[in-house]
């Protein structure tokens, strides 16, 4: 069946610095979507990507998907506190039934 | 608009016993899923209802976990007979299109068995 893993499954920054999570499925993705589950809560939907080579921003997060629609990153610039959290990726497979396939996550500590 | 609804926040049972759980997709929502989320790991996908029927129940464990969504809004989740590895907190979403908007998760119930 289709996985999706993503690295590195932990990261801990300095405020300031920047953080990048990679995703990349074992399928080619339809679509792909990015979700944040802060500490004890569920996770939130981020965004969603469709095209070949992708990129969309919101403020200090870049998220981008692959030309070949296998792999995705989320790139956060200058990190701040608000931003810790359990960042996942979740993949929707071509000609598949209306579902996503969630990656493992990577857990961001950022430390003031 | 209200988001979905999800009780109890909080369960604790001995194995062997059997728990339910309920959701409350957003109105209008014609798909339902029911995921389980193991601590430290992604949501895992147990079923997933279009209106009151049933599209993927292939990672659910028929032997003791089954799922219903009568008259196609509201769902029940249950575990009968619970095992230890059950303890995960199982987490309802529900969308409008998926081809265009993501999940909307209820807050989740915490199951611990013991």
């Amino acid at each position: 069946g289709q996985q999706v893993m993503q690295i590195p499954q932990y990261q801990h920054v300095q405020e300031g610095e920047d953080f990048t999570t990679y995703c990349n499925s074992s399928t080619t993705l339809s679509n792909i979507q990015w979700y944040k589950q802060r500490p004890g809560g569920h996770p939130v939907f981020l965004i969603q990507l469709v095209k070949s080579g992708e990129v969309k921003k919101q403020k200090r997060l870049t998220f981008q998907f692959g030309e070949a629609k296998k792999n995705s990153s989320l790139h956060i610039t200058a990190t701040q506190t608000t931003d810790v959290g359990t960042y996942f990726c979740a993949g929707r497979t071509q000609g598949g039934s209306e579902k996503l396939v969630f990656g493992k996550g990577t857990k961001l500590t950022v430390n003031p | 608009e209200a988001g979905v609804a999800q009780s109890p926040r909080y369960k604790i049972i001995e194995k062997r016993q059997s728990v339910a759980f309920w959701c409350n997709p957003i109105s209008g929502h014609a798909t339902l899923y029911w995921y389980q989320q193991i601590l430290g790991q992604g949501p895992k996908l147990l079923i997933q209802f279009q209106n009151n029927g049933v599209v993927d129940d292939s990672q659910l464990p028929k032997d003791r976990f089954s799922a219903e969504r009568l008259k196609g809004v509201d769902s029940t989740l249950k575990i009968q007979p619970a095992k230890l590895e059950d303890s995960a907190v199982y987490l309802c979403a529900s969308s409008l299109d998926l081809r265009l908007y993501g999940y909307t998760f209820g807050s989740g119930t915490r199951l611990t068995v013991v």
